[in-house]
């Protein structure tokens, strides 16, 4: 089945400055591929995705990439602020699966003002 | 975007007793709803996936006799927690497919004693 990387489990940015966070997953047949925020003892909130057939995808200060040859993906937030302080899961989809998500470990992201 | 709720938000028991959350989806249809579990500081980990009408499908190591799972509508799945143990004790959310995205519940915090 599919297995998703996630790294770093932690990350800290001065206010202002960009995060980055990456995945891989092991299974070619994963076509989607969504990010979600989460706050501490609520939901995951989906903040951006990306589909197989597309390489970039650019949302205001968020972007994800994804290399289907190397089978990684990565978000990507610019002008950090405060309030992006969270722990962001990355995940991926196979339809191969039933459409069940696979997520990563998670990357607990923390913004200083 | 399409709205999942969950019911309880939080739930107590005695160790032993069986305890049932609920998952709807308030805006749209589901025949597919997904079940997951998130101990603290970790990720969200499948335990099954729901299906309407028919049995559902649990993940390997997840045991089906403890934790039972009843799509019987388009817009309702329930997760019985069957004698439960101070080790169940954790975050469950669910989550609904509306077209390609996934949308989640609230969640569920069960605390057995």
């Amino acid at each position: 089945g599919e297995n998703v990387e996630q790294h770093p489990s932690t990350l800290s940015v001065q206010e202002g400055d960009s995060a980055v966070i990456k995945c891989t997953y092991s299974d070619s047949a994963s076509n989607y591929f969504p990010w979600y925020k989460q706050e501490l003892g609520k939901r995951p909130q989906l903040i951006i995705d990306i589909r197989s057939n597309v390489g970039e995808k650019k949302d205001q200060r968020i972007a994800v990439t994804l290399n289907k040859t190397a089978k990684h993906f990565s978000l990507h937030i610019t002008e950090t602020q405060p309030e992006d302080s969270a722990v962001y899961f990355c995940a991926a989809r196979s339809y191969n699966q039933g459409g069940k998500l696979i997520f990563g470990q998670g990357t607990e992201l923390s913004v200083k003002p | 975007g399409a709205v999942v709720s969950q019911h309880p938000s939080w739930v107590i028991c005695k160790s032993g007793t069986s305890v049932k959350i609920e998952c709807r989806s308030l805006d749209f249809q589901a025949t597919t709803m997904f079940w997951y579990r998130q101990f603290p500081k970790q990720s969200l980990m499948l335990m099954a996936t729901s299906n309407e009408g028919s049995k559902a499908t649990y993940e390997q190591g997840v045991e089906k006799d403890k934790f039972l799972i009843n799509h019987a509508s388009l817009t309702l799945s329930t997760l019985t927690v069957t004698s439960a143990h101070p080790e169940d004790s954790s975050f469950y959310i669910c989550s609904a497919p509306d077209r390609d995205t996934q949308y989640f519940g609230p969640g569920t915090r069960l605390t057995v004693l």
